[in-house]
């Protein structure tokens, strides 16, 4: 089955910095690649999401890209803020859908002020 | 409003007391999915559903049985709980492939407690 490892677990960087969550997957036939954000006590929610015919998608200060030859996929967000604080989880489905995902183990972001 | 519910939110037990979770969502999502979270692990997924009657085991269903007879509940049963059922609970719910909106939604999970 499929096999997604996150790096790095723990990344701590100060306000207005960029922070970069690096994934990798096993299986070639995955084609949707979504990332979540749960900030303590909270449920994982969808942050944004990259289809395998895309190289990369921005969404405000959010953006992924995906290297389907290295079956790697990475999450930037750049000017972080205080906010932005929470643990990230990237997925991979070979369903172009999403459902079916495996999970990776999860990346906990501190933004310092 | 859409949203995935789940119940109890907070459940402490002991050993071999039967249990359910339940699950319910109101968008008419067919497949459903459970999965529990626990430190370094991530999530993990105990058992999923493609649709009404369709279930099956995810990465780590040991311990753990489900059933999906409506299309809105699927409730997660531990018929003989150990210590090592104590995790985060988290239920899923998502529309069919080829949908417009193909994301997955989370309830507001589940913390478990098993004595």
């Amino acid at each position: 089955g499929e096999n997604v490892e996150q790096h790095p677990s723990t990344l701590s960087v100060q306000e207005g910095d960029s922070a970069v969550i690096k994934c990798t997957y096993s299986d070639s036939a995955s084609n949707y690649f979504p990332w979540y954000k749960q900030e303590l006590g909270k449920r994982p929610q969808l942050i944004i999401d990259i289809r395998s015919n895309v190289g990369e998608k921005k969404d405000q200060r959010i953006a992924v890209t995906l290297n389907k030859t290295a079956k790697h996929f990475s999450l930037h967000i750049t000017e972080t803020q205080p906010e932005d604080s929470a643990v990230y989880f990237c997925a991979a489905s070979i369903n172009n859908a999403g459902n079916m995902l495996t999970f990776g183990g999860g990346t906990r972001l501190m933004v310092k002020p | 409003e859409a949203q995935v519910t789940q119940n109890p939110r907070y459940l402490i037990t002991v050993t071999g007391k039967k249990l359910t979770v339940t699950c319910s969502q109101n968008m008419n999502h067919e497949y459903m999915s459970w999965y529990r979270q626990d430190p370094g692990l991530g999530l993990r997924q105990i058992y999923y559903s493609m649709n009404v009657e369709v279930t099956d085991k995810g990465d780590v269903p040991e311990g753990y049985k489900v059933s999906r007879k409506e299309k809105r509940n699927f409730p997660l049963i531990l018929e003989s709980p150990s210590p090592n059922q104590t995790s985060l609970y988290f239920c899923a719910s998502s529309p069919a492939k080829g949908t417009k909106e193909e994301t997955q939604y989370f309830g507001p999970g589940t913390r478990l407690l098993v004595l």
